[in-house]
């Protein structure tokens, strides 16, 4: 069945890198997504990436996608305290040759050290 | 150029009431999921419209339903709530033949809902 599974917990060092990884389940997936969720707020999108790319860098993320392994990572250079929050990794499924919903892992949350 | 609203921002509610929650999709999408997103938790899917009718449903059960309009705004209704549907309800827009760069889904800030 579909299935997102992700870390629960991260705690790095301001400055440092983070990784946060993912793992799923379908390969019909079309999308991958990572989602930012800070307290009390609702869900910040972050980036996606093609299923058919290996990776996609945008300023301090990039995100590295092995289909194969269907293991999604999301890397924050340089994390600052401002990056603390819980990231949800979500595959978009194929539907009737578009998107359709999001599967959605239950976050990792990220803790930034100063 | 807003984003996706919705109202109300909280709302308590007692077991067996009705209750109706309502979205604004961004400018520009045509499309409308809901999510559930119980504490500690990630968001479950319910359901999703376009065109005004359901297009898409989770595995949710009946006293869950909705409705888009022709402005492509929509609502969720629960019927005979139970203190289990308390959660953060929140909708999300997307366009669902987006070409390529027209393929994000953005979430609005959500409803919390809880139930007595």
């Amino acid at each position: 069945g579909e299935d997102v599974e992700q870390s629960l917990f991260l705690s790095v060092r301001e400055g440092d890198s983070s990784v946060i990884n993912c793992t799923y389940t379908d390969s019909s997936s079309t999308y991958l997504y990572w989602y930012k969720q800070e307290p009390g707020a609702g869900l910040q999108l972050l980036t996606y990436i093609f299923s058919n790319m290996d990776m996609k860098q945008d300023q301090r993320l990039t995100v590295l996608l092995n289909k194969k392994d269907k293991h999604l990572s999301l890397r924050i250079a340089d994390t600052q305290t401002g990056d603390s929050a819980i990231y949800f990794c979500a595959e978009s499924l194929n539907y009737g040759g578009s998107q359709g919903n999001l599967i959605f892992g239950k976050g990792t949350k990220l803790s930034v050290k100063p | 150029d807003a984003g996706v609203t919705q109202s109300p921002t909280h709302l308590i509610k007692t077991r067996g009431q009705q209750v109706t929650l309502r979205c604004s999709p961004k400018s520009g999408h045509d499309t409308v999921s809901w999510y559930q997103q119980a504490l500690g938790q990630g968001p479950q899917f319910i359901f999703q419209y376009y065109e005004e009718e359901e297009r898409q449903r989770g595995n949710f059960p009946d006293r869950f339903s909705g409705h888009q309009f022709p402005n492509y705004s929509s609502e969720l209704n629960v019927n005979a709530l139970l203190l289990g549907d308390s959660a953060l309800y929140l909708c999300a827009s997307s366009l669902v033949w987006g070409g390529a760069g027209d393929n994000e889904q953005f979430f609005g800030p959500g409803t919390r809902l809880t139930v007595l």
